[in-house]
């Protein structure tokens, strides 16, 4: 079984741009969450997608948004990117929601705001 | 306020001997724990998961960690380390209420001496 896919793996913007980061979780997968990972802030949540229904959002600002396809596949979009924006984003997904299901870390996108 | 705290930012172990990483909690209620472990380059890999009952458990790797509610602890235990051990170590909590979001600690880097 393929494990958790993000694309593109690195990605080079500019001040003020807009990005979008993709997720495909594992076949079968129904919840997606994302996470942004900073040297200084370490791993914080961003939000949860379970069955196309943002489920659950960390205290990031409204420039960070995302949806989920009806194939479980997710996207997040950053817009008027600042340079504190760069960091490794995750994408986690598990079979269902609720805690108590594993959830299967991506490999991550390395974004870098110049 | 809920907060995950890993003390140590850095350890350095000989290859071979044993290894504790400390993770401490703090919640209204006992929370779900996680132990991840992130590679260079790769993104979190789950090592084991407490939710309830036996207080000491095992985990992927050789790796254990033993809950302990009057110490609010959860700290990652294996009896001897080996150079594919040295990686970043995350300490997570989970509240079933809050779907899959997962609160984590500010990571032990573990270095691994020949």
């Amino acid at each position: 079984k393929a494990g958790v896919t993000q694309t593109p793996r690195y990605l080079i913007k500019t001040r003020g741009q807009q990005v979008t980061l993709s997720c495909s979780p594992i076949s079968g997968h129904r919840s997606v969450s994302w996470y942004q990972q900073t040297p200084g802030q370490g791993l914080q949540f961003l939000f949860e997608y379970f069955s196309e229904t943002q489920r659950n959002k960390g205290n990031f600002p409204g420039r960070f948004s995302g949806r989920q396809f009806s194939n479980s596949r997710s996207e997040m979009n950053v817009s008027t990117l600042e340079l504190g924006d760069s960091a490794l984003y995750l994408c986690a997904s598990s079979l269902d929601g609720g805690i108590s299901y594993e959830q299967y870390f991506g490999p991550g996108t390395r974004l870098t705001v110049t | 306020a809920q907060s995950v705290t890993q003390p140590d930012i850095h350890i350095t172990v000989s290859e071979g001997a044993s290894l504790e990483l400390r993770c401490n909690y703090s919640y209204g209620a006992t929370p779900y724990l996680f132990w991840y472990v992130q590679s260079p380059g790769q993104g979190l890999q789950l090592l084991l998961k407490y939710f309830s009952g036996d207080t000491l458990v095992q985990g992927i790797k050789g790796f254990e960690a033993e809950f302990k509610r009057s110490q609010s602890s959860f700290n990652l235990r294996k009896p001897s380390v080996h150079w594919s051990d040295a990686a970043e170590y995350f300490c997570a909590v989970g509240l079933k209420a809050a779907g899959n979001k997962l609160t984590f600690g500010g990571g032990t880097r573990v270095l691994v001496k020949p």
